[in-house]
């Protein structure tokens, strides 16, 4: 079966401080790995993807996420975290299904960046 | 470029009425998808299709149709509401092939089934 999963439902950070969102996935063969972020009332966002090479993936409004192929992992990151980073945040997995390619979400990590 | 639209954002229905969501999206996309979104669940594929006139079902099927009939457009039905349908759906597009195309999502459309 392939699967990602998001660990925690809510992540709770002082702002200035670093962040970290964790992901975990679960894929036969390579993957491809996204991130993406929802504000209240809003359709998702993209922010990130891995497809291949450099480990550290940049993205979007300053986020990073690094790419463990040992660990199975896709953590997002970022150096220091803002109020207005709070929102809702997905980890997906794109998987082939009969040739196409089907991503996978995790259920989400609420972020919370308290003043 | 709108992007993702979807009509209408809101709907309340009630049970055993049947509605349609439109999705439309002006990037040429070839990959279409439904999803819905209930607190705790995250993310819930429904119908998703790979061209015009293709469709396919997803994780959560039961008690949805879709139609692909142009390109840009992809319709979702359902033909007998029932409560358990009250949720939040959300259509995306992306390019063809390559499991390395983000998703671009539309704004939602709020359902409530009473």
């Amino acid at each position: 079966a392939q699967s990602v999963a998001q660990p925690e439902d809510q992540v709770n950070v002082a702002e200035g401080n670093p962040l970290t969102v964790k992901c975990t996935y679960s894929v036969s063969g390579n993957p491809y790995l996204f991130w993406y972020v929802q504000y209240p009332n809003r359709g998702l966002q993209f922010l990130l993807k891995y497809i291949t090479g450099d480990n550290l993936v940049k993205g979007s409004y300053g986020f990073e996420a690094e790419f463990n192929k040992s660990q199975t992992s896709f953590h997002l990151k970022k150096p220091s975290a803002l109020v207005s980073d709070s929102a809702l945040y997905f980890c997906a997995v794109r998987v082939t299904s009969g040739g196409s390619y089907i991503p996978t979400f995790g259920r989400g990590t609420s972020l919370i960046v308290h003043p | 470029n709108a992007g993702v639209t979807q009509t209408p954002k809101f709907r309340v229905l009630k049970t055993g009425q049947s509605m349609t969501l439109l999705c439309a999206q002006d990037m040429n996309h070839e990959y279409m998808y439904w999803y819905r979104q209930d607190p705790g669940m995250g993310l819930r594929l429904i119908h998703y299709s790979v061209g015009e006139g293709t469709t396919a079902k997803g994780e959560v099927p039961d008690g949805y149709n879709v139609s692909r009939l142009k390109k840009q457009n992809f319709l979702l039905g359902l033909e007998s509401a029932a409560p358990s349908q009250t949720s939040v759906y959300f259509c995306a597009s992306s390019w063809t092939s390559g499991a390395y195309n983000e998703q671009f999502f539309g704004p939602g459309t709020r359902l409530t089934v009473l």
